[in-house]
């Protein structure tokens, strides 16, 4: 089992839809959660990140995470084509700054 | 703004060859990565470094070994390329303090084939 599962899509949805992306994790020892978004032909840019359990808004993007349930969300409001890209989930192994990624959930965003 | 270069795009090899990777970073970050990036794999630690020659092993080092000499600067070395290390190969720098060192920034990435 990885210790980072990610659905890698791909995801098609109409503009103006709630886009809904998810990870579940095995190691409770992690406590910060972390989304990058890749545009085609680019690096991952860091997108938001939270702390423990609870929720992070940053516009029309929401951050989740339910520890109890190993269970993180990003939600994006009202989508647009530009928001048409490639999600990573990512966790910290420890205080060091190594992250573990998820596969990454492609997105479409369709005029 | 902030910048992560890599030495090339698109690089194609021959099996056996060795092969440097180039990385520079114009932040003073502390920390540096090499990842290789592949379809349904997404992205996999293969060296780490927190200071200037000092690393340290990712999850897949076997194959590769690294060298830095410089703060801005982290090589990664294919001592002999195997057409299983095809990939996307992405670097990325990070500050060390606890409070920024989640924020990994990326190049652009070199695709590398290995034929």
């Amino acid at each position: 089992q990885k210790e980072v599962e990610q659905d890698p899509g791909p995801l098609s949805v109409p503009e103006g839809a709630i886009v809904s992306l998810n990870c579940t994790y095995s190691n409770s020892a992690f406590q910060y959660f972390m989304w990058y978004r890749q545009y085609s032909r680019k690096g991952p840019e860091l997108l938001m990140y939270t702390y423990s359990s609870g929720n992070k808004e940053d516009g029309r993007f929401t951050a989740q995470v339910d520890k109890s349930s190993k269970y993180i969300s990003l939600f994006i409001r009202d989508s647009q084509p530009s928001d048409s890209a490639t999600y990573l989930c990512a966790m910290n192994r420890n205080q060091g700054g190594k992250l573990i990624f998820g596969q990454g959930t492609e997105l479409s965003v369709k005029p | 703004d902030v910048k992560v270069t890599q030495s090339s795009r698109y690089l194609v090899k021959r099996t056996g060859e060795k092969v440097f990777l180039e990385c520079v970073q114009d932040m003073d970050h502390e920390n540096m990565f090499w990842y290789r990036q592949d379809p349904g794999l997404g992205l996999r630690l293969i060296y780490f470094s927190y200071d200037v020659k000092m690393k340290e092993k990712g999850d897949i080092p076997e194959g590769y070994s690294v060298s830095r000499e410089k703060k801005e600067r982290f090589s990664l070395i294919l001592e002999s390329a195997s057409t299983n290390q095809t990939s996307m190969y992405l670097c990325a720098s990070s500050l060390r303090d606890v409070l920024a060192v989640y924020e990994q920034y990326f190049g652009p990435g070199t695709r590398l084939t290995v034929t």
